[in-house]
């Protein structure tokens, strides 16, 4: 059966320096990839995804992630963080049919 | 464009007592989820609809939980009777439906607290 691992419940880092938050799947088939940010009190909305060919995925805000096959992967990256990325993190992994396997979140909490 | 759109935002109510949730989903979306967020559980799928059809109600927690879609631009999930335990956030999240490759749009959910 499909799983979404995300290794970190909560990662603090200072404003400025780089995150990586860590997302880990479990799947026999292909898969499509998500990760959807949530500001606090608000709803989910997509931040990237990765559906086929290139394993580096550009999203909004700055932030990119990774695919690797191999290590069945999908780490979330920002080179530098800003006091308004401050949210709670979802990886999601779709075997091309309505059902999305969710990860726990991570919390990103920036300090000044 | 207008999104997702959830009534109530918030609401409280006292064991017993009967809730009603509402759902806009974006026009042109063929497909309707209801989740529900809590800390223990986090994200939980509760049933999905396509073409206003029911296809996957698996999720829905117990018979005390129901939902309809009488046409494409509204849905309702229902609570009868409520307990302490349904205290949660509700999400509905669209899309467009068979060939999407699981981009969902959320609204920004309906808190329940159940007294």
């Amino acid at each position: 059966a499909q799983s979404v691992t995300q290794l970190d419940s909560q990662v603090p880092v200072f404003e400025e320096a780089p995150v990586e938050l860590r997302c880990n799947y479990s799947s026999s088939v292909s898969v499509y990839l998500f990760w959807y940010v949530q500001y606090p009190n608000q709803g989910l909305q997509l931040l990237l995804k990765y559906l086929s060919g290139s394993t580096l995925v550009k999203g909004i805000n700055g932030f990119e992630a990774e695919f690797n096959k191999s290590q069945t992967s999908f780490h979330l990256r920002k080179p530098s963080v800003h006091i308004s990325d401050t949210a709670e993190y979802f990886c999601a992994v779709s075997e091309s049919n309505y059902q999305l396997i969710w990860g726990a979140g991570t919390k990103l909490i920036i300090k000044p | 464009d207008a999104g997702v759109i959830q009534s109530p935002r918030h609401e409280v109510t006292e064991m017993g007592q009967e809730v009603t949730l509402r759902c806009k989903p974006i026009s042109g979306h063929n497909s309707l989820f209801w989740y529900r967020q809590t800390m223990m559980r986090g994200l939980e799928l509760l049933i999905y609809f396509n073409n206003n059809v029911p296809i996957d109600d698996s999720g829905m927690p117990e018979d005390r939980f129901s939902a309809k879609m009488p046409n494409a631009s509204f849905s309702t999930l229902k609570i009868q009777p409520s307990e302490p335990r349904d205290s949660a956030v509700y999400f509905c999240a669209s899309n467009l439906g068979t060939g999407d490759t699981g981009e969902l749009f959320f609204g920004e959910g309906s808190r329940l607290t159940v007294l």
